[in-house]
């Protein structure tokens, strides 16, 4: 397609479970982004990728996140362990580089039981 | 003080008005600046982006930029009512995190007949 596409749209996981969340990027945009949004906020940075080099994961919240670019096309977010204040919607944006606008998925609404 | 702030809404215009929406930023080192429009339940959609000092118009919208200030703002005129949703104005950083994006919290816009 050629937007950002992101799997699942909609994840339902109990307290304690681990979670992983699909990003796969406009085809050639180097860079790709997660944002984790709360309710009524903006989106508040987590992690960034330049092909398949994570330059900048200062935005994760704790050591229970952890995301991956392989090859660097598709990024997985996985969420170990969950806790409910990870309830949010995990947004995925990508670029062709440097300052470029980035696009952004439709998200994956995450509801922690 | 927040890196960047939007003014608080919500913001209420009548048809055919023009809304406009603010927003300041701490960071003298800032670069680019962004606005994203953002409906209910959907992910956030680019509207305008401007990198220099002044003004920038697309159809309706028209994106003011003072770096002097630090203030950027959007500008909607003859609003509609499919205007209404939350506006989001993002800025890339200057310094080495030139690939996070800030957004301020939004400010909800309703247009109404």
């Amino acid at each position: 397609g050629a937007g950002v596409s992101q799997s699942p749209r909609y994840k339902v996981a109990k307290r304690g479970q681990d979670v992983a969340l699909r990003c796969d990027p406009i085809s050639g945009h180097v860079s790709l982004f997660w944002y984790q949004q709360a309710l009524g906020q903006g989106p508040e940075f987590l992690t960034y990728f330049q092909n398949e080099a994570q330059l900048d994961k200062s935005g994760l919240p704790s050591d229970r996140f952890f995301a991956e670019r392989p090859e660097g096309s598709v990024s997985t977010l996985k969420i170990q362990r969950t806790q409910q204040e990870d309830s949010a919607v995990y947004l995925c944006a990508s670029s062709s580089g440097g300052r470029q606008p980035q696009h952004f998925g439709d998200g994956t609404r995450l509801s922690i039981l | 003080q927040k890196e960047v702030e939007q003014n608080s809404g919500p913001l209420s215009v009548p048809e055919g008005a023009i809304a406009s929406l603010n927003c300041t930023y701490s960071d003298r080192g800032s670069q680019s600046f962004f606005w994203y429009r953002q409906y209910s339940g959907k992910s956030p959609e680019l509207i305008m982006f401007i990198y220099s000092n002044g003004d920038k118009e697309d159809g309706r919208f028209t994106a003011q930029l003072n770096k002097a200030s630090q203030y950027v703002s959007l500008l909607i005129r003859d609003s509609q009512p499919s205007d209404s949703a939350t506006y989001l104005c993002a800025v890339y950083a200057g310094g080495t995190s030139y690939g996070k994006l800030t957004f301020g919290q939004g400010t909800i816009l309703t247009v109404h007949p």
